[in-house]
């Protein structure tokens, strides 16, 4: 069976200090990766999304990045993280473009 | 203006009580999603639907394509159910597919 994970679960950071958050998804091949957020009172917001190795495409103009060096690997970056970047990170796959999406466990961030 | 709106914002029940939450969208869709996020922050997918009606277990989730329009039911709710839901809409014109999100509503259900 397919299973995704995220991890840290929890990552408290300064401002300015850099960010790597790792999501991994198992037991399937090619999948469509997805890297969302969702801030305080608001809802998931998609950040970027991916179709295959090396292919990141963003959503929105922002201090993080996200880069994908194997079919199952999926990496949000950040070189110098802001206080505006806190918030609950999810990453999410799919096994085709009009599919469910399932949902890792997620990361809490607060930048201080 | 959010392309997905759900209602209730909030939402108590007694156990027992039927709960009925309320997703309204404006763009084209090929599916609408209900998902579960419990209080840690983890999401599950509940069902994923295009038309009609999907049931599992006390959970129902019915979609009005037409009136662009989706509801998810709980019969005899407990307070295990206490989560928030989020509605989410597949944008039929996305090759990614994308998904708009409504703000969640958060269920509290009280033993």
């Amino acid at each position: 069976s397919q299973t995704i994970h995220q991890w840290p679960a929890t990552l408290v950071q300064p401002v300015g200090s850099p960010l790597s958050l790792e999501c991994t998804v198992e037991g399937t091949s090619n999948p469509n990766l997805y890297w969302y957020r969702q801030a305080a009172g608001r809802g998931l917001q998609l950040l970027f999304y991916s179709v295959g190795i090396g292919q990141i495409s963003s959503e929105v103009p922002q201090n993080l990045s996200a880069s994908r060096p194997q079919d199952r690997q999926f990496i949000l970056s950040s070189k110098k993280l802001l206080l505006s970047d806190s918030g609950f990170y999810l990453c999410a796959w799919s096994p085709g473009l009009a599919g469910i999406q399932y949902f890792g466990a997620g990361t809490r961030l607060s930048v201080l | 203006k959010n392309e997905v709106e759900q209602s209730p914002q909030n939402l108590t029940a007694q156990e027992g009580e039927f709960i009925t939450i309320n997703c309204s969208y404006s763009v084209g869709i090929s599916a609408l999603h209900w998902l579960q996020q419990h209080p840690g922050g983890g999401i599950v997918s509940l069902f994923m639907l295009s038309s009609g009606k999907k049931k599992h277990g006390r959970l129902i989730a019915t979609i009005n394509i037409q009136e662009k329009h989706s509801s998810l039911h709980i019969t005899a709710s407990h307070p295990r159910d206490s989560a928030v839901y989020i509605c989410a809409a597949l944008d039929r014109g996305s090759t990614l597919g994308r998904l708009y999100f409504g703000r969640g509503t958060q269920l509290t259900v009280w033993p």
